[in-house]
């Protein structure tokens, strides 16, 4: 089975920082990979898509890259409302999810 | 556009069946190429992929999960259900419905999410 990885688990960092999460497959998934954001008693909402692709409406400070085992989501300029929590979800075969990255302020 | 709203119980006991319905609007359950999903999400947990129906009524669960659950479609009302038997306290969670959609070929990603209901597993 596929196993992801995300890390780190949870970062401190402040207004207008540059951030990245980092999502790793314990195989190679191609772009089969998706990223969300999730705040606390809401539902995920889909940020980036096959990797690199921004979702619709999605700011443009959000960025996606990698393929393969390795995938990366950027935040280029942290807004107060990118506070939330982070999930990577492969597609390559049933869905999984990673363990998810926790944006907290500093 | 697509919005999905769950309904069911908010509580069940040990050994009994979880049931849950999802209603959509904006798109219809039997017509199309989108995945009709189930997720769950423990308290202060990651999120875990249950199952899906696709348009054409087919199938799919997590292994882990297969031979408790059931993932059905009313295409009368454009809904569609999850059941779960022999739940345990451990299954206790926000379930969530979404919409899988392919929206670069092959690769799916859930594009449209309800807000979750809260089942907890409980004498």
């Amino acid at each position: 089975d596929i196993q992801m990885t995300q890390s780190p688990s949870s970062l401190s960092a402040s207004i207008g920082d540059r951030v990245t999460i980092t999502c790793r497959a314990s195989q190679s998934i191609s772009s089969y990979l998706n990223w969300y954001q999730q705040k606390p008693g809401k539902a995920p909402k889909l940020l980036i898509f096959a990797a690199s692709n921004l979702q619709s409406g999605v700011p443009s400070r959000f960025s996606g890259s990698g393929s393969g085992t390795d995938f990366t989501l950027t935040i280029s300029s942290l807004q107060p409302e990118d506070f939330a929590t982070y999930y990577c979800q492969q597609s390559y075969n049933n869905p999984l999810f990673g363990g998810g990255t926790k944006v907290e302020i500093k | 556009q697509v919005q999905l709203q769950e309904s069911g119980p908010g509580l069940v006991k040990p050994s009994q069946t979880l049931s849950l319905t999802c209603t959509v609007s904006g798109a219809s359950i039997s017509s199309g190429n989108d995945y009709w999903t189930w997720i769950r999400q423990p308290a202060g947990k990651g999120l875990e992929w249950i199952g899906r129906i696709y348009s054409s009524g087919s199938t799919n669960y997590n292994p882990s999960l297969k031979s408790r659950v059931t993932v059905s479609g009313d295409t009368s009302k454009n809904q569609f259900s999850l059941k779960l038997s022999s739940v345990t306290a451990a299954d206790t969670a926000v379930y969530f419905c979404a919409r899988g959609v392919t929206l670069v070929p092959g690769i799916l990603s859930f594009d449209s999410w309800g807000h979750g209901a809260l089942v907890t597993v409980s004498s």
